[in-house]
């Protein structure tokens, strides 16, 4: 089974700074899809990001964007201009194109934003 | 926009008594899930359905839970007979195509055995 590592699992930034969140993740797949998904206080989980194996662009979402390293097995999020309406629990999670249509996420990370 | 909905937001239950948590997907879409996820822990798959069976089920799905599609529009998980370890947020999930469209999730019921 696949899984995901999340090894940081409480973050801090400053208002309006960046910062970056880290995912590793174990496969023998060649393609395959990664997201990262929110989870604020109210425990709804919401899809932040995307990104296609095959694809060698990273995906940007407005101030989101990730750092996508195929080799590595690497998909870091990275969080610019940090608001405060981004503290939240943050997961990482893989989806394999075959077999089993379900999401493995990491232990997630708990992004704390300080005004 | 269309979301997922999700009934109760909050069940508890004494242990041994049976529950039925209520999911309702958005319309359109045709693969349902549900995931759970025990207090500080990660989200964890229990089972994907598509046309009317389960598609997949991972190793916590076992003979004590049970999924259902009754009508056009609920898609709901049943526990027979509950453990103190069953105590987590469920959360439900649908997506239109088995592959890259994204799993939108309901907002979770948290579910307490006592």
């Amino acid at each position: 089974a696949q899984t995901v590592t999340q090894s940081q699992p409480e973050m801090s930034v400053q208002e309006a700074e960046t910062v970056t969140l880290s995912c590793t993740y174990d496969t023998s797949e060649s393609d395959y899809y990664l997201f990262w998904y929110k989870q604020p206080p109210s425990r709804q989980m919401i899809l932040v990001i995307r990104q296609e194996a095959y694809k060698q662009q990273n995906a940007t979402e407005n101030r989101f964007s990730v750092n996508f390293q195929k080799a590595a097995k690497s998909f870091s999020l990275k969080i610019s201009d940090s608001q405060l309406g981004d503290a939240a629990m943050y997961f990482c999670a893989y989806l394999s194109p075959t077999g089993a249509n379900n999401l493995f996420f990491g232990t997630g990370t708990r992004l704390t934003v300080i005004p | 926009e269309p979301e997922v909905t999700q009934t109760p937001s909050h069940q508890v239950t004494q242990m041994g008594q049976e529950v039925i948590l209520r999911c309702v997907p958005i319309s359109n879409h045709l693969y349902f899930y549900w995931y759970r996820q025990i207090l500080g822990q990660k989200v964890e798959f229990l089972v994907s359905f598509y046309n009317n069976e389960i598609s997949e089920k991972s190793e916590i799905f076992d003979d004590q839970f049970s999924v259902e599609r009754p009508d056009g529009s609920n898609f709901t998980l049943k526990i027979r007979s509950t453990k103190l370890e069953d105590s987590a947020m469920y959360f439900c999930a649908s997506s239109e195509l088995r592959e890259i469209n994204e799993q939108y999730f309901g907002p979770g019921t948290r579910l307490t055995v006592t």
